[in-house]
C-alpha cells in the first residue's frame, strides 16, 4: 500500500492567481498522477509525472495552465495557474502500486479548490 | 460515446437488500476492470479488481462480460454503511492510464 500525503487540503483563492498542491508518497514510486474532480463529475486525468523528465499530459491540459515539478521518486507538485472559477474542482493525487499496470491505484485525500 | 459509462443513480434501497450496477466500456480490447468506492467527501479505494472468470469478496460479486463489454458489481445484504458511490473503472490499454467512470451513487436506509 502507499500512504499519500497532500496539501493544502482545501483553499479558496482569487481570480488570476496560482496556487500550487503538494504531494508526499511514503514509498519510492516512479509514477505520479494528478486527477482532477469536478463538482458532481467523476475523475479525470490531467497529467503522468515521472521522475527526471517532463510530465505528460492529457488531452485538454497544458503545461502552461497544470505545471508539474517531479523533483524525486516521492514528491510532485501541481500549480494550477492563473485560476479561474472554473478551476474550481478537487485536485487528487496518485499512485499506482506494484510495476503492474493492472496495480491498485491509490489517492491522496485531495485539494478542493474553490476560485472566487 | 463516453470510453465508460454508468448509471449515475441514485440508487435508494433498504437495509438487507440485493443491488446491481452496471457498467459499460467502449474500447474492446480493454485490459483491466475495477469498483472503486468514494465516500461523500472523500478520496475513492479500490473495492475490488474484476476478472474474468468472475470474483466475490464477501457480500460483494463482480461480474465481466467481455462479448457485451460490461462489468458489474452486485451487493447483497446491503448495509447502511454501504452507502457511497460506486466508480467503475477501466485500463483500456494495458498502460497506466485508467478511466473512470461518473459513478453511481447508492443510499442505504434503515
Amino acid at each position: 500500500s502507499a500512504v499519500i500525503s497532500q496539501k493544502p487540503s482545501r483553499d479558496i483563492c482569487q481570480r488570476g492567481t496560482s496556487l500550487t498542491i503538494q504531494c508526499q508518497v511514503d514509498s519510492q514510486v516512479t509514477m505520479m498522477f494528478w486527477y482532477r474532480q469536478q463538482p458532481g463529475q467523476s475523475l479525470t486525468l490531467i497529467a503522468t509525472a515521472n521522475q527526471g523528465s517532463e510530465a505528460t499530459y492529457e488531452s485538454g491540459f497544458v503545461i502552461d495552465k497544470f505545471p508539474i515539478s517531479r523533483p524525486n521518486l516521492t514528491f510532485s507538485t501541481l500549480t494550477v495557474s492563473n485560476m479561474s472559477p472554473e478551476d474550481s474542482s478537487i485536485y487528487l493525487c496518485s499512485v499506482m502500486a506494484g510495476v503492474s499496470s493492472t496495480g491498485e491505484l491509490f489517492f491522496g485525500e485531495g485539494s478542493r479548490l474553490t476560485v472566487l | 460515446r463516453k470510453e465508460v459509462e454508468q448509471d449515475p443513480g441514485p440508487f435508494n434501497v433498504p437495509e438487507g437488500a440485493t443491488v446491481a450496477f452496471n457498467c459499460t466500456y467502449s474500447n474492446s480490447a480493454s485490459q483491466s476492470f475495477f469498483w472503486y468506492r468514494q465516500d461523500c467527501r472523500k478520496e475513492p479505494k479500490l473495492l475490488m479488481s474484476v476478472y474474468s472468470s468472475g470474483n466475490e469478496d464477501g457480500r460483494f460479486t463482480a461480474q465481466l462480460n467481455r462479448a457485451s463489454q460490461y462489468i458489474s458489481l452486485l451487493i447483497r445484504d446491503s448495509k447502511l454503511s454501504d452507502s457511497a458511490t460506486y466508480l467503475c473503472v477501466v485500463n483500456p490499454t494495458g498502460g497506466f492510464k485508467t478511466i473512470f467512470g461518473a459513478g453511481t451513487r447508492l443510499f442505504v436506509k434503515a
